[in-house]
């Protein structure tokens, strides 16, 4: 079955700390997409990464990173010198085959404080 | 950059009205969703629909729910008699094709309040 877990509810740190969301996915699917998306206070839903399950060479923009390993069926992301702009529930998914929609993990909310 | 409009952005309703949610997908998109987040929750498929009819729908789409493209731009989503539980944000979300590599474009969201 398709799954994705974000075993972390809530993270709180201090701006300019590093900090790391994990993200634990379960697919029958031999090849795959796996997404971040962002959701600030304001609501919406943006997107901020996809990743192919061929290429796991961990991706950098900027102060974001992202290290997929699928040997664990992990696809963590790293934000680097938080910031309080940074503040926002945080939400992995992953294809789900059949229909092409797409399921999202229950969502980090992550509190950076000055 | 192209994106995904819905309206409205918050619309409070009696229990048990009719209530409709509108999205203008993005134009070369031909896959279109809806989700919805009660607040807090975790965002939850609803539907998909192509070509004119649904794709898959989720066990929370039931008979209240309804979906359609009239007019072949706008892209609704129709709650018939609405429950105090269909409070939560509804999303709806685009996509250019069926593969699964492409990313869902989102809109910024309708908050329904059901009193």
């Amino acid at each position: 079955a398709q799954k994705v877990t974000q075993a972390q509810t809530e993270i709180s740190v201090v701006e300019k700390e590093d900090v790391t969301l994990d993200c634990v996915y379960e697919t029958r699917d031999t090849t795959y997409y796996l997404f971040w998306y962002k959701q600030p206070p304001s609501g919406e839903l943006v997107f901020l990464i996809r990743r192919n399950s061929f290429d796991e060479q961990n991706e950098i923009s900027g102060r974001y990173s992202w290290n997929f390993q699928k040997s664990t069926s992990s696809f963590n992301f790293t934000i680097t010198a938080s910031q309080v702009v940074d503040s926002a529930v945080y939400f992995c998914a992953l294809p789900y085959s059949s229909a092409s929609k797409i399921i999202f993990g229950s969502g980090t909310r992550l509190s950076i404080r000055p | 950059e192209p994106e995904v409009t819905q309206t409205p952005s918050h619309q409070v309703t009696q229990m048990g009205q009719e209530v409709i949610l509108r999205c203008v997908p993005i134009s070369n998109h031909l896959y279109f969703y809806w989700y919805r987040q009660i607040l807090g929750q975790k965002v939850e498929f609803l539907v998909s629909f192509y070509n004119n009819e649904i794709s898959e729908k989720s066990e929370i789409f039931d008979d209240q729910f309804s979906v359609e493209r009239p007019d072949g731009s706008n892209f609704t989503l129709k709650i018939r008699s609405t429950k105090l539980e269909d409070s939560a944000m509804y999303f709806c979300a685009t996509k250019q094709d069926s593969l699964n590599t492409g990313e869902l474009f989102f809109g910024e969201g309708s908050r329904l309040t059901v009193l």
